[in-house]
């Protein structure tokens, strides 16, 4: 399996545009979690969805923030309007039910800039 | 007061000493305590779980809890450069819940 995947890698715009960031999980896993970290703020849970479901989105820090997932093997988390203090990594991670702990798998994460 | 405590370091040793990295939480219902490891402009990778108290042992790597003071460790003995990276401590009330992570310990080991 080739793991989490997302795109884009980097991401540099404006303040005010709209930023979609995407993810792929892990092929059978039923629970996507979105994380922003900062240093400041460290690693943060931003949403997390159950078999497509958003079961928590309590982290998602305002309006500006949205995430979706339309089906198994996709979501997205958009910023609109995006700025500076959004700049962070988005890290999105993907688990399923094995029975016993279930391991967060992380992707390698959108290093986002907001100028 | 956030829920995980975790000093950020940077921590620096040499080669083969034994590293010591350490979260305290202020709430007692946490069940399940992980280390996470992150290289640099990597994801997290889990290193260890343990649930409930008690140690668990991998290799050169020890994980420790004591819920009676909200307090977790992780060992590392004989360190390597290759264990150079950021650790992370995370707990969570029950399976296929929030997380709740520290703020990460940043480990330098010298050669």
């Amino acid at each position: 399996d080739a793991g989490v995947i997302q795109s884009p890698r980097h991401e540099v715009t404006e303040m005010g545009q709209e930023v979609t960031l995407r993810c792929k999980p892990i092929s059978g896993h039923d629970y996507l979690f979105w994380y922003r970290q900062t240093m400041m703020r460290g690693l943060e849970l931003l949403i997390y969805f159950n078999n497509n479901v958003p079961i928590d989105d309590s982290g998602m820090p305002e309006d500006r923030f949205s995430a979706k997932m339309p089906n198994a093997s996709f979501s997205t988390l958009k910023i609109q309007p995006s700025e500076p203090r959004d700049s962070a990594v988005y890290f999105c991670a993907s688990t399923g039910d094995t029975g016993s702990y279930n391991e967060q798998f992380f992707g390698p994460g959108t290093r986002l800039t907001v100028l | 007061q956030k829920e995980v405590e975790q000093d950020p370091g940077p921590l620096s040793v040499p080669e083969g000493a034994i590293v010591s990295l350490n979260c305290t939480y202020s709430n007692s219902a946490f069940q399940y305590f992980m280390w996470y490891r992150q290289y640099s402009r990597k994801g997290p990778e889990l290193l260890m779980y343990t649930y409930s108290s008690g140690n668990k042992e991998d290799g050169r790597f020890t994980a420790q809890v004591d819920k009676s003071s909200k307090y977790i460790s992780l060992f590392i003995r004989d360190s390597q450069p290759s264990d150079s990276a950021t650790y992370l401590c995370a707990m969570t009330l029950y399976n296929f819940n929030k997380f709740y992570f520290g703020s990460g310990t940043k480990l330098n080991v010298k050669p």
